[in-house]
């Protein structure tokens, strides 16, 4: 069973951009989480969406959003760039049912380097 | 609200050593899980063990496994026969089970297995 994949695995951009990140779950999983671990910040919740809706969000600026789409795959934005979102951006899914979450497995991350 | 505190960041053992990590939490719900994660240099995160909190029993994995005190709020892990392999952050994490459907991590701690 493949696991969770994402894309790209490293980029690198300049202040002010704007960026994409991707992720595809497990099949099966309907939950996508999205998490930033910045370096001496740890692993920092940003986004969860279930079903095409965001069901919960970290305490992180509005310039972070997100989507996920039909297929439950799920895109990360992030506009206007700034040096200290430079982190590993790491995504998981899981299966939601009945209102309980079940684990969340992890996908290799994305290399997000600001310049 | 929930916080997790790994108190050790970095640990080191030799080869074929048993060690143990610890975790403790603090949350006001009652029904939650607890996990340990680890994180090897390829920065892939991997799920090591899952414990419902409703259960008394304490989880095994093949040569891991976990102290769970829960009026205590403490969450160990024990990693028995310790590999090379073994090397990595290991962060320990909670989630309850419905609601929020978020993980909060502690900050990790840095495991070298020395041959």
């Amino acid at each position: 069973e493949a696991g969770v994949t994402q894309s790209p695995t490293h980029l690198i951009k300049t202040r002010g951009q704007q960026v994409t990140l991707r992720c595809s779950p497990i099949s099966g999983h309907t939950s996508v989480y999205w998490y930033q671990q910045a370096l001496g910040l740890g692993l920092q919740f940003l986004l969860w969406y279930d079903e095409g809706e965001e069901r919960n969000r970290g305490n992180f600026p509005p310039r972070f959003s997100g989507r996920q789409f039909p297929n439950y795959s799920s895109e990360l934005n992030v506009n206007a760039l700034e040096l200290e979102d430079s982190a590993l951006y790491l995504c998981a899914s899981s299966a939601y049912r009945q209102g309980n979450q079940e684990t969340q497995y992890f996908g290799p991350g994305t290399r997000l380097l600001v310049l | 609200a929930q916080t997790v505190t790994q108190s050790q960041p970095e640990m080191s053992v030799q080869e074929a050593e048993t060690v143990t990590l610890s975790c403790t939490y603090d949350t006001s719900e009652s029904n939650y899980y607890l996990f340990w994660y680890k994180q090897p240099p390829s920065r892939q995160m991997i799920l090591v063990i899952r414990q419902e909190a409703y259960k008394q029993q304490n989880a095994t994995e093949n040569r891991f496994s976990v102290n769970f005190q829960k009026a205590a709020k403490s969450f160990s892990l024990k990693i028995s026969d310790s590999q090379l392999g073994d090397t990595a952050m290991y962060f320990c994490a909670s989630s309850i089970i419905q609601g929020a459907q978020k993980l909060v991590f502690g900050q990790g701690t840095r495991l070298t297995i020395n041959p």
